[in-house]
C-alpha cells in the first residue's frame, strides 16, 4: 500500500459532460502529479501540484484542470468529456520537488466515456 | 520525435532464470532514468532508478544498467518469481530542476513468469 487513495475507482460517463476525481496524498506530502494511462500505454504527465499551486503542465487542453487543497490532497476536473479521454487516471505523492525521488502512486480510477 | 520506448512488448521467463528488460531512451539530455512495475489494477511501483552520471546501480534482486553512448537502459531480474510477473515501465524525467513528477513513460512490457 502507498498511502495514495483516489476515488472513485471506476466510474462511465457520457461524451460532454464533466468529471472530478479525488486523490489523498500520502501523510506529509505536499505535491500531487496527476496521469492518464490509456489502455496498453504507459502513463503521460498531465500536471503536478505543489503546495496548492500547478508547477507544471504536460501536453494536455485547458479542459483538464486541477486543485490541490491545504490538506495536499487533489482534485482532477475533466470539462467537455471525448471518446478518448477515456483511461486510467492515476494520482502520484511526493515529498517536495527534487530531482529524483520516489513516486507513490494510487490505484487510479477508471473513467469510461460513452 | 523523441521518446521512451521498449524494444518487446511481451517476455516469459522460466521460475528462476534471471530476466533481462530493455529499454531505449532517444533524448540525450535525459539525466534521471527509473523502472516501475505496474501489476494488474494497480498503480506503477518504484522499483530502481539510476542517474546519468551512473552506468549501474543495484537493489534487491534488481540490477540497472545506463548505457549512454547508446541511450540504452534495462533491468535485470534475479532469480525471476512469480509474483514478478506484471507491465515493466522505463521512464525518464525530462522535466526542470525540482520536477521529480514529471516523468515520461514508455509503453511498457508485460514480464510473464513460468512455473
Amino acid at each position: 500500500e502507498t498511502g495514495v487513495t483516489q476515488s472513485p475507482t471506476h466510474l462511465i460517463k457520457t461524451r460532454g459532460q464533466q468529471v472530478t476525481l479525488r486523490c489523498s496524498s500520502q501523510s506529509g506530502h505536499n505535491t500531487v502529479s496527476w496521469y492518464q494511462q490509456a489502455l496498453g500505454q504507459g502513463p503521460q504527465f498531465i500536471f503536478q501540484y505543489y503546495r496548492e499551486e500547478e508547477n507544471g503542465r504536460g501536453n494536455f487542453p485547458p479542459r483538464f484542470s486541477g486543485l490541490q487543497f491545504p490538506n495536499y490532497s487533489s482534485e482532477l476536473n475533466v470539462n467537455a468529456l471525448e471518446l478518448d479521454d477515456s483511461a486510467l487516471y492515476l494520482c502520484a505523492s511526493s515529498l517536495g520537488l527534487a530531482d529524483t525521488g520516489e513516486l507513490f502512486f494510487g490505484e487510479g480510477s477508471r473513467l469510461t466515456v460513452l | 520525435g523523441e521518446s521512451v520506448g521498449l524494444h518487446l512488448p511481451t517476455l516469459s521467463v522460466q521460475e528462476g532464470d534471471n530476466s533481462i528488460i530493455n529499454c531505449a531512451y532517444s533524448n540525450s539530455a535525459s539525466d534521471y532514468f527509473i523502472w516501475y512495475k505496474q501489476e494488474s489494477g494497480k498503480g506503477p511501483q518504484f522499483i530502481i532508478d539510476i542517474r546519468s552520471n551512473m552506468d549501474k546501480r543495484q537493489g534487491q534482486r534488481v540490477t540497472v544498467l545506463l548505457n549512454k553512448t547508446v541511450k540504452h537502459l534495462s533491468l535485470q531480474i534475479a532469480a525471476t518469481q512469480p509474483g514478478d510477473s506484471a507491465v515493466y515501465f522505463c521512464a525518464e524525467n525530462r522535466g526542470p530542476t525540482g520536477a521529480n513528477s514529471k516523468l515520461t513513460f514508455g509503453k511498457g512490457i508485460t514480464l510473464s513468469v513460468r512455473p
